[in-house]
């Protein structure tokens, strides 16, 4: 079955940088593009970005443009989300989500189990 | 990009039906066949519920069912039952590989 696997929890001071992965298994990793997706303690969902991981192709919410770097091992079946210049309202859980094959498709039919990062001074 | 807009909550008995809105524009929820829905219970991952405006994914209920007309997609949840005591989320394509969620909903069962 599908398995989407996060690292762990992330404490981090305002202006340094994460980057939390999210390895992939049960599937063939290129077929499915992959998302990310935040959510602040008691706040909704929030979008971040996509990538393709056969060819490695990005997009990104206009709010994380210039701060968010998305990448794939696709000798390990890893997708990583680094977000740089953290600040507090950037504490949040971190979703990786999948199972579309084509990148304008809403079908997320698999989550990883979140990954929570604190930025704290 | 504005998230998109839902009722803050929503509640009814069980057995009832009730109804979800999500209201875009015509730049996302109007133009375009890709809304889906996502359940989410409390310090857990959202589920896919509904994508592409109505379609379920296996092992959905068929007590949820979607729709959409104009820039406003629906989400109804029939024959409510405790377990569907949850938030609700929205989520519309944008366009150039992007996406947008709704504000998300409340769903309380009396």
């Amino acid at each position: 079955q599908v398995q989407l696997v996060q690292s762990g929890a992330e404490v981090k001071r305002p202006g340094a940088s994460v980057r939390v992965s999210c390895k992939a298994s049960g599937y063939t990793f290129t077929r499915y593009y992959m998302h990310w997706v935040r959510q602040a303690p008691g706040q909704g969902l929030e979008w971040m970005g996509i990538i393709n991981p056969s060819g490695g192709s990005t997009g990104y919410a206009q709010k994380f443009q210039g701060r968010v770097t998305m990448t794939r091992d696709r000798s390990t079946s890893t997708v990583y989300m680094e977000l740089s210049s953290l600040r507090s309202e950037d504490t949040a859980v971190y979703y990786c989500a999948s199972g579309a094959d084509y990148d304008s498709s809403g079908y997320w039919v698999d989550w990883g189990q979140g990954t929570l990062v604190t930025v704290s001074s | 990009q504005s998230a998109l807009t839902q009722p803050a909550s929503v509640s009814g008995s069980p057995g009832q039906s009730i109804t979800i809105s999500c209201t875009g524009t015509s730049s996302d929820v109007g133009s375009y066949n890709l809304v889906s829905w996502y359940q989410q219970y409390p310090g857990k991952a959202p589920k896919l519920m509904i994508y592409e405006v109505s379609k379920r994914p296996s092992g959905v209920s068929n007590r949820f069912s979607g729709s959409k007309s104009g820039n406003t997609a629906s989400l109804t949840i029939s024959g409510l039952q405790a377990e569907d005591e949850a938030d609700y989320y929205c989520c519309s394509y944008l366009g150039s590989s992007t996406f947008v969620f709704g504000t998300g909903t409340m769903v309380t069962v009396l």
